[in-house]
């Protein structure tokens, strides 16, 4: 596509639940990056991909939230038993290249736990 | 660690003024990358601009320029003449290398840019 695609854009969930975030990178794009961006922390880098594999997931905050992706192209973001903490924008970025290259970021997805 | 530092919560100014975003980023990478995005209303991140660790010049783009001083860690960003949708907020990011393909970015924490008409 275009661009960065993430869906859903909104989401509401009740606390405990497990919901699930997909990004859509650019055609071609092998980087992928999610972030998660709250009032509270600014925007935190979470997991790193490069193809299917993750060579960096340090920015995971807990074993409840995974992350895969699949074909070197769609990603999902798990999230597992949802607290009420965990209430953020969640944004996806591609890049076509390594270091140095600048994201393009998708719209985000609005996760609010009630 | 890494850290960067936009002191500037918000700013307001009145249209055709210039306005200087200032960032100030603490790393002890000997190579990195510092980046202007901008967040509109809208949310997406919009990339703007990008310089390296080992090149100071500094650059006009259109409206925009950008001050890079390694001696004192800032990477400034000025919009000349500004505009009303230049409203939004502007991070700065610091980037370092992850493996050969990726990076890790830091982002500051923001200003939001008013512009009023």
């Amino acid at each position: 596509g275009a661009g960065v695609s993430q869906s859903p854009s909104n989401k509401v969930t009740e606390k405990g639940k497990d919901v699930e975030l997909r990004c859509d990178p650019i055609s071609g794009h092998t980087a992928l990056y999610w972030y998660r961006q709250s009032l509270g922390q600014g925007l935190e880098f979470l997991i790193y991909f490069q193809g299917n594999s993750a060579p960096d997931k340090s920015g995971l905050p807990s074993d409840r939230f995974s992350a895969e992706r699949t074909g070197g192209s769609v990603s999902t973001l798990t999230i597992q038993r949802t607290q009420q903490e965990d209430s953020a924008v969640y944004l996806c970025a591609s890049s076509l290249g390594g270091f140095g290259y600048g994201y393009t970021f998708g719209s985000g997805t609005r996760l609010t736990v009630v | 660690a890494q850290k960067v530092t936009q002191a500037q919560t918000e700013i307001s100014v009145v249209e055709k003024e210039d306005v200087t975003l200032d960032c100030v980023y603490e790393t002890r990478d000997t190579t990195y990358y510092l980046f202007w995005y901008k967040q509109p209303p809208s949310g997406e991140l919009v990339f703007l601009i990008r310089r390296n660790s080992f090149d100071e010049q500094n650059e006009i783009s259109g409206r925009y320029s950008w001050n890079f001083q390694k001696s004192t860690s800032s990477f400034n960003f000025t919009i000349t003449a500004s505009q009303v949708v230049d409203s939004a907020v502007y991070f700065c990011a610091l980037s370092r290398e992850i493996d050969n393909y990726g990076q890790n970015f830091v982002f500051g924490p923001g200003t939001r840019l008013s512009v009023l008409p």
